[in-house]
């Protein structure tokens, strides 16, 4: 099983909060990826990571930001929810050289 | 031309059926299709994988068959079982330090 973690898996909050969703992986991995998804529907990427201090926008437009200070570490950060970002929220990394993306659990976030 | 479309969209099958859905796209410099299975609740997990260079790769119940000159690929489920009812995504990348271009997901139900 991947060692790849993110915090919280459930979060309910209301419009115009700053949020972070927390990831972690302990497998070193150099890249690092966040997916928006609808439950069981596709998989669009929001935000990558190739490295310390390297971060892109993926394909999906977002209004979250990411940082990438640590290897291990990816955290995604909301400044002001709304119910638009209702969504899964979904950590993967893989290993440079390689193409297998480990996932995390998801934070399944819900903005009232 | 970095689309990977996926069909069908959901799929029932009786137990002990086989579970067919396929996959097709448009950039020849692809050269590495997996399929991740995702469970409700759960990240999407590497299934299966397979290069251009083979036709077909098989790992237990569950079967790629790939067609280079029609740019298509398939996941075959023998003997499909209810545990296998889940979301199935196929993927493909160019090279191992590109994206991978997801499909849309196929939600498959094993009737027992």
């Amino acid at each position: 099983e991947a060692d790849i973690y993110q915090t919280p898996r459930y979060l309910v909050i209301g419009t115009g909060k700053k949020i972070t969703l927390e990831c972690s992986q302990t497998m070193g991995h150099d890249k690092m990826y966040w997916y928006q998804q609808d439950p069981g529907m596709e998989l669009h990427l929001i935000h990558y990571s190739y490295g310390v201090n390297s971060t892109e926008k993926g394909d999906l437009s977002s209004e979250s930001t990411v940082s990438r200070i640590r290897t291990e570490h990816f955290p995604l950060t909301l400044e002001s929810a709304r119910p638009s970002h209702t969504s899964q929220y979904l950590c993967a990394s893989s290993a440079n050289g390689y193409n297998e993306q480990f996932f995390g659990p998801g934070t399944r976030l819900t903005v009232l | 031309q970095q689309q990977v479309k996926q069909s069908p969209q959901s799929l029932i099958v009786q137990k002990g059926g086989i579970s067919i859905i396929n996959c097709a796209y448009e950039n020849t410099a692809f050269d590495y299709f997996p399929w991740y299975q995702q469970f409700p609740g759960k990240g999407p997990a590497l299934l299966i994988a397979i290069r251009p260079d083979v036709s077909e790769k098989k790992e237990g119940r569950f079967t790629i068959s790939f067609n280079k000159s029609a740019k298509q690929f398939s996941l075959h489920i023998m003997d499909s079982q209810p545990g296998d009812s889940a979301t199935y995504f196929c993927a493909a990348s160019r090279g191992s330090n590109y994206q991978l271009i997801w499909g849309a997901g196929t939600k498959l139900i094993i009737k027992p």
